[in-house]
């Protein structure tokens, strides 16, 4: 089946590095994404990774992916109070001629300063 | 460029009523799609469309239609509103890249609706 988990709440201090943890279920996944949303707006695309890579850096942000146990983690580096959001991980599958995107249910990340 | 626009930002309706929630892009994107977020679960597909006159279900689509006459307008009707579809609505598009597979998905700020 198709499931997209993520834990609800993280709470990090100014500076430290955040670790949002998602697992899926679909092998055939193709891309895996992590969006942002902060309050009262719409969901921001931070970064994606194909599914045949194990790691995507970006500026503070680090995607790690391991295919086997479908986990699927952002690291936040130097976190600041900007970064205070709602996190969504999301696969996407193959659907006949195009694709759907399984969104999980977010994890809310609280800076303290 | 605008982007992915959605009118209205807020709406309050009561049961039974019906509207249609606006969707406009203009990065000539060919794939759009709507979805639902209700507070602690994800977004849930509702209806996309993979080109112009082409649409088909998500994983929600009871209680609401859609259209696609246009390559920039994606919107979504609701007949007969029900308490049942209180949420916040997103519209969301997409380039579509050789072999129907895309990388990113640009979405509109969102239409939060109230059905009383």
């Amino acid at each position: 089946g198709e499931d997209v988990e993520q834990s609800l709440f993280l709470s990090v201090r100014e500076g430290d590095s955040s670790v949002i943890n998602c697992t899926y279920t679909d092998s055939s996944s193709t891309y895996l994404y992590w969006y942002k949303q902060e309050p009262g707006a719409g969901l921001q695309l931070l970064t994606y990774i194909f599914s045949n890579m194990d790691m995507k850096q970006d500026q503070r942000l680090t995607v790690l992916l391991n295919k086997k146990d479908k986990h699927l983690s952002l690291r936040i580096a130097d976190t600041q109070t900007g970064d205070s959001a709602i996190y969504f991980c999301a696969e996407t599958l193959p659907m006949d001629s195009s694709y759907k995107l399984i969104f999980g249910s977010g994890t809310r990340l609280l800076v303290r300063p | 460029n605008a982007g992915v626009t959605q009118t209205p930002k807020f709406q309050v309706l009561k049961t039974g009523q019906s509207m249609t929630l606006q969707c406009a892009q203009d990065m000539n994107h060919e794939y759009m799609s709507w979805y639902r977020q209700d507070p602690g679960m994800g977004l849930r597909l509702i209806h996309y469309s993979v080109g112009a006159g082409i649409t088909d279900q998500g994983e929600v689509p009871n209680g609401y239609n859609v259209s696609r006459s246009t390559t920039e307008d994606f919107p979504l009707r609701l007949l007969l509103a029900a308490p049942s579809q209180t949420s916040v609505y997103f519209c969301a598009s997409s380039p579509r890249l050789a072999g129907g597979y895309t990388d990113t998905q640009y979405f509109g700020p969102g239409t939060r609706l109230t059905v009383l």
